[in-house]
């Protein structure tokens, strides 16, 4: 599994678009991007995926440049309920032994 | 369409006695996970099953864990003895297939506390 790196927190406030950059410089070639969301007292929630280039779904955009060894999450005007942690992973699209790093803490403010 | 149920919710035991935590698939979902999440930590794999089988159980700790998914009923994952160092919060995610990053749904976990 490829280790990643990725700020423990960052604070922004309503209305704000929030970057959280994942790296992953030893990312493998059959590996894909994962971001999960996990609310308090809630299991983690799948909330986008990606190889390459660019990804975007109803609630975020996934950004990857072409050597890979990174990822940006966009949370396009966030709002008080997107307060969350972040998790990115990395590894086979088949492996089912998720690995959760410590995440990122967002924390959104009025 | 429930999603992954969990019960109970909150759990607390006094060392040594044994904790039973239960976890209902989505419906039409055969393959179930549980995971560990320490305080402050990220969520840890433990083990995968199918109906009546343990595929994987590589993350187990090797004594007082144990985990089973019969042929009706809940996956069940079973701590005995318990300790301190026990006290977690303990997800079960589900997929209809042997599911990997995009397809586990994860239930609201148990959180066990051990006194």
């Amino acid at each position: 599994l490829a280790k990643t790196t990725q700020p423990i927190s960052m604070d922004s406030y309503e209305g704000q678009e929030v970057n959280i950059t994942c790296s992953h410089n030893n990312i493998a070639t059959n590996d894909y991007i994962t971001w999960y969301q996990q609310f308090p007292s809630q299991g983690p929630r799948f909330i986008i995926q990606g190889y390459k280039t660019k990804v975007t779904n109803e609630v975020a955009s996934l950004f990857i440049p072409a050597d890979r060894k990174s990822s940006t999450l966009s949370l396009p005007r966030v709002s008080l309920s997107d307060t969350a942690v972040y998790y990115c992973l990395v590894g086979d699209i088949r492996d089912y032994k998720l690995s959760f790093g410590a995440g990122t803490t967002v924390t959104v403010r009025a | 369409n429930a999603g992954v149920m969990q019960n109970p919710r909150h759990l607390v035991r006094r060392r040594g006695q044994e904790a039973r935590l239960r976890c209902s698939p989505m419906k039409g979902h055969s393959h179930v996970y549980w995971y560990r999440q320490l305080p402050e930590e990220g969520l840890k794999f433990m083990v995968y099953l199918q109906k009546e089988n343990i595929i994987d159980e590589s993350g187990m700790p090797k004594e007082r864990f144990s985990a089973e998914f019969p042929k009706e009923g809940p996956s069940i994952l079973r701590i005995q003895q318990v300790v301190r160092g026990d006290s977690a919060a303990y997800f079960c995610a589900s997929s209809p297939d042997s599911g990997g990053q995009e397809t586990q749904y994860f239930g609201p976990g148990t959180r066990l506390l051990v006194l």
